[in-house]
């Protein structure tokens, strides 16, 4: 198995509070890349990064940002975090280009009330 | 956002034959995958086709051909640990070569 791990696991918050996801990886991947699942919608790209400080928007950015100041972490924010951020996310690695397999870390359950 | 189908669910018998069929459009497409996600966990790489053909992989083989934008996941055997979502996901050149995903396909296997 790819080493990512992602936290929390679940999490429950309130609208308008911030929120941090976190990915880590210990496999030294250059690309990571943050989607959100949702019933009838499939995987939809948040961010990605094609390594330290270099990061580029996806299809569903609004309300979110990201920082990657080390190989090994990606963080994905949600400033002032809203219903329609209720969400599973993913995190995930690749070793190369968009046509590179992925790993997917564990998801994370967010819960914005 | 670029057009991916697949069939939302199906269902099938153990020890029998599954196809599940995805297409997309073919302008800019640079590269087809399959994942395999059960449910609450994460998806999973199962074959991925950027030459027309059919590429087998035990009891999985992935086909595809690029002047139609269709591919097609095969499954052999049948057993019910392979009750699980299919995500078909196409590259396309338009945006930056990122990949899409489809919004998957339901299989059940049952007895």
């Amino acid at each position: 198995d790819a080493g990512i791990t992602q936290s929390p696991r679940h999490k429950v918050t309130e609208t308008g509070t911030p929120v941090t996801l976190r990915c880590h990886q210990t496999e030294n991947h250059r690309y990571m890349y943050w989607y959100r699942q949702d019933p009838g919608h499939g995987l939809r790209l948040i961010h990605y990064s094609y390594g330290v400080k270099d990061t580029d928007k996806g299809e569903v950015s609004d309300g979110y940002s990201v920082s990657r100041s080390k190989t090994e972490d990606f963080l994905l924010t949600l400033e002032s975090a809203t219903s329609s951020q209720t969400s599973v996310y993913f995190c995930a690695i690749s070793e190369g280009a968009p046509n590179e397999k992925l790993f997917f870390g564990s998801g994370t359950q967010l819960s914005v009330l | 956002g670029q057009n991916i189908d697949q069939p939302t669910e199906m269902t099938a018998t153990e020890g029998a034959i599954v196809q599940i069929n995805c297409t997309y459009q073919t302008s800019g497409f640079n590269g087809l995958f399959w994942y395999q996600q059960h449910a609450g966990e994460a998806p999973t790489f199962l074959s991925y086709n950027v030459l027309d053909g059919l590429e087998e992989k035990g009891r999985f083989s992935s086909f595809l051909s690029r002047s139609k934008g269709y591919s097609y996941l095969l499954l052999k055997e049948l057993q019910m640990k392979d009750s699980a979502s299919y995500l078909c996901a196409v590259i396309l050149t338009g945006g930056g070569n990122k990949l899409t995903f489809g919004t998957g396909t339901q299989l059940k296997v049952e007895l």
